[in-house]
């Protein structure tokens, strides 16, 4: 079965520093990746996703995600945030060979202080 | 205006009553999902349907029970067996891939929060 990993769970930083989640997933085969997240009282929506070609992926609002096939990892990253960057992060995984369903980590809730 | 719709936003139940959760969508795709979240725990997969009259269990289907008898539409029922039902329920659906064949992204409902007195 796939696994999706996310560490530390709650991350508080300040405005402008920059932001690093990790994800690493268990999956040895062909991966399809994906971050998403939720705003405070909003819907989880797609922030980025990899299926094929070049390994960092640029998304929305800044944020981009590089996928590195030896480490089984997909992080997320954005250099400097913004307050509104306040949520809860999601990664996710689907293995097309499999079942075609997505495993979750279990998120990173993160807080940026204005 | 396109998308799912989850049906009632808040929902309390007295204890070993069965409630049904609605999920429609009117993206014209493929397969639906039913996720539960609970803080903590990202999100969890109780069901999915990849076609109409067609589905799977998760990896928590148990005291839940769902039915996909057309295609936008995918409800969950939440039994009496259910031990610890009190959680948000989240519905997504998602397009085949046309160049794969595979998945594509998922989008989401807007969630129910059920509440069990």
């Amino acid at each position: 079965a796939q696994s999706v990993s996310q560490h530390n769970h709650h991350v508080i930083l300040s405005e402008a520093a920059s932001l690093e989640l990790g994800c690493n997933y268990s999956y040895g085969g062909t991966v399809n990746l994906f971050w998403y997240v939720q705003y405070p009282g909003q819907h989880l929506q797609l922030l980025l996703k990899y299926f094929s070609g070049d390994p960092l992926v640029k998304g929305i609002k800044g944020f981009e995600a590089e996928f590195i096939k030896s480490k089984f990892s997909f992080n997320l990253r954005k250099p400097s945030v913004q307050w509104s960057d306040t949520a809860e992060y999601f990664c996710a995984v689907n293995a097309p060979s499999g079942n075609n369903r997505l495993a979750f980590g279990k998120g990173n809730q993160v807080v940026v202080i204005p | 205006d396109g998308g799912i719709t989850q049906s009632p936003k808040y929902l309390f139940r007295k204890e070993g009553q069965n409630v049904t959760l609605s999920c429609e969508q009117n993206l014209n795709h493929d397969a639906m999902y039913w996720y539960r979240q609970d803080p903590g725990q990202g999100l969890r997969l109780i069901y999915y349907s990849q076609i109409v009259n067609d589905f799977q269990k998760g990896d928590i289907a148990e005291g839940y029970s769902v039915s996909r008898e057309k295609k936008e539409s995918f409800p969950l029922t939440v039994t009496s067996a259910q031990k610890n039902p009190t959680a948000f329920y989240l519905c997504a659906s998602t397009p085949r891939s046309r160049t794969s064949g595979n998945l594509d992204t998922q989008y989401f409902g807007p969630g129910t929060r059920l509440t069990v007195l």
